[in-house]
């Protein structure tokens, strides 16, 4: 069983606060790292699919890096608005039979 | 184009019952997968299939849990009896991949939340 980490578990922050959280996977026999956001009462979402060591991504207002020598991840998000509210889910995708192994995610609460 | 699509959305049952969840993935996926999610936690793979082979049912209790996807389209997860430690989220999944230059990007439906009383 891979061991793919989150941190914080859960996360509280003001509107217009920037927050960041990470993901902590192997180093080693990396194929792809996925961040979701999950919605509650929705389906999770594909936020990024990451691939390259230093791979840096952006949608709107989140963003994510990717360090796949020391087997990390980080999301950022720039002036939470309370709409982001939602447990954020990495994903580490080995290599070979491509299996799948999620984070226990970090829940995100945005307060207004 | 449609979605994932997972039913029931809802199930309530009492122990020792039987109980089936469908999925229909998106047309021209060949892999769907099985997750299993408790409150609080992240996403617990039991089975993942490759059209219709089970190529990863390591995590599946198969005392208890069966999985087919017959003609590698619809899916079926069924569990019986069901015991009170069953009560979860399962959610189904279907990509693309594996494949040359494919990330793998999974597309989940809403999920199956069971009660078992």
């Amino acid at each position: 069983i891979l061991n793919v980490e989150q941190s914080p578990q859960s996360l509280h922050v003001q509107e217009g606060d920037s927050t960041n959280f990470t993901c902590s996977f192997p180093s080693s026999n990396f194929y792809a790292l996925h961040w979701y956001r999950w919605e509650t009462a929705k389906s999770p979402e594909a936020l990024f699919v990451m691939t390259l060591n230093g791979d840096e991504k952006k949608k709107g207002r989140i963003s994510a890096t990717l360090n796949t020598k020391e087997g990390y991840s980080y999301l950022y998000i720039k002036g939470s608005q309370p709409e982001d509210s939602a447990t954020y889910l990495c994903a580490f995708i080995a290599g070979g039979y491509q299996k799948v192994t999620f984070g226990t995610g970090t829940k995100l609460q945005v307060i207004p | 184009e449609a979605g994932v699509v997972q039913s029931p959305r809802y199930k309530i049952i009492e122990k020792k019952q039987p109980v089936a969840f469908w999925c229909n993935p998106i047309s021209g996926h060949n892999t769907l997968y099985w997750y299993l999610q408790n409150l609080g936690q992240g996403p617990e793979l039991l089975i993942r299939y490759e059209n219709e082979e089970a190529v990863d049912d390591s995590q599946l209790p198969k005392d208890r849990f069966s999985a087919e996807r017959l003609k590698g389209v619809d899916s079926t997860l069924k569990i019986q009896p069901a015991e009170l430690g069953d009560s979860a989220v399962y959610l189904c999944a279907s990509s693309s991949g594996p494949g040359t230059g494919n990330t793998g990007e999974l597309f989940f439906g809403e999920g199956s939340r069971l009660t078992v009383l």
